[in-house]
């Protein structure tokens, strides 16, 4: 099947600094990609929707300066949490979806510990 | 406003006993439900999906079934393996829409 890579697994970060995470299509062009933040045993919490090329679009009550969203190219779309503080401490994760496939297939997720 | 639902937060299940994960939605023009699989601090992974054209899809020990007039689909397991426990979440879609909705997840936990 499709492979969606997402780095770093794991980062620790001081408050107010910033952070990039990076999902990659391997093998397919994600001709849309999705970001979720999922909380324990809750479920997963679409925070945007990227097409290549053009804006993301937020959902309701994701602040788009704080998550800013980058799909420049059909393979790769990154996420940058922008002076992170620790109630951003989270598990985000991406998946990718290709043109006339059903299918989303979802990167392994990033942990992100803010002190 | 949730439009898949998983009422079942949790499930405990013998091994080798049959799993049932249940789930329903509200929005009748969905036509594409997917089961994914998550352990605890990885990724979904897809599991099984059937289209509305179908009632039933079968892939080795997984099977979905379909009810569109109850807007229900289950996941059955069987027979269970230890290696089963984890989370499952389903989800639908409708057309060639980018929009996906999951419900909360059901925690399978198949005991030895």
């Amino acid at each position: 099947g499709a492979v969606v890579s997402q780095h770093p697994s794991w980062v620790i970060c001081k408050s107010g600094t910033s952070v990039k995470i990076e999902c990659r299509s391997l093998d397919f062009q994600a001709t849309t990609m999705f970001w979720y933040r999922q909380f324990p045993k809750q479920s997963l919490m679409l925070m945007a929707t990227s097409n290549e090329g053009s804006k993301a679009t937020y959902e309701q009550g994701v602040e788009k300066d704080k998550f800013l969203i980058n799909h420049a190219s059909l393979t790769l779309s990154t996420l940058t949490v922008t002076s992170a503080h620790p109630e951003d401490s989270s598990f985000y994760i991406c998946s990718a979806k290709g043109q006339g496939v059903e299918k989303l297939f979802f990167g392994s997720g990033t942990q992100l510990s803010v002190l | 406003d949730q439009q898949v639902k998983q009422n079942s937060p949790s499930l405990s299940v013998q091994e080798g006993r049959i799993s049932i994960l249940n789930c329903d939605y509200t929005n009748s023009m969905f036509d594409y439900f997917l089961w994914y699989k998550k352990y605890p601090a990885e990724g979904p992974t897809f599991l099984i999906s059937i289209s509305s054209i179908k009632d039933k899809n079968e892939d080795g020990r997984f099977t979905v079934f379909l009810n569109k007039s109850a807007k229900h689909l289950s996941l059955h397991i069987v027979p269970s393996q230890p290696g089963d426990s984890a989370v499952y979440f389903c989800a639908a879609s409708r057309g060639s829409g980018n929009q996906f909705y999951f419900g909360t997840g059901t925690s399978l936990t198949v005991i030895p």
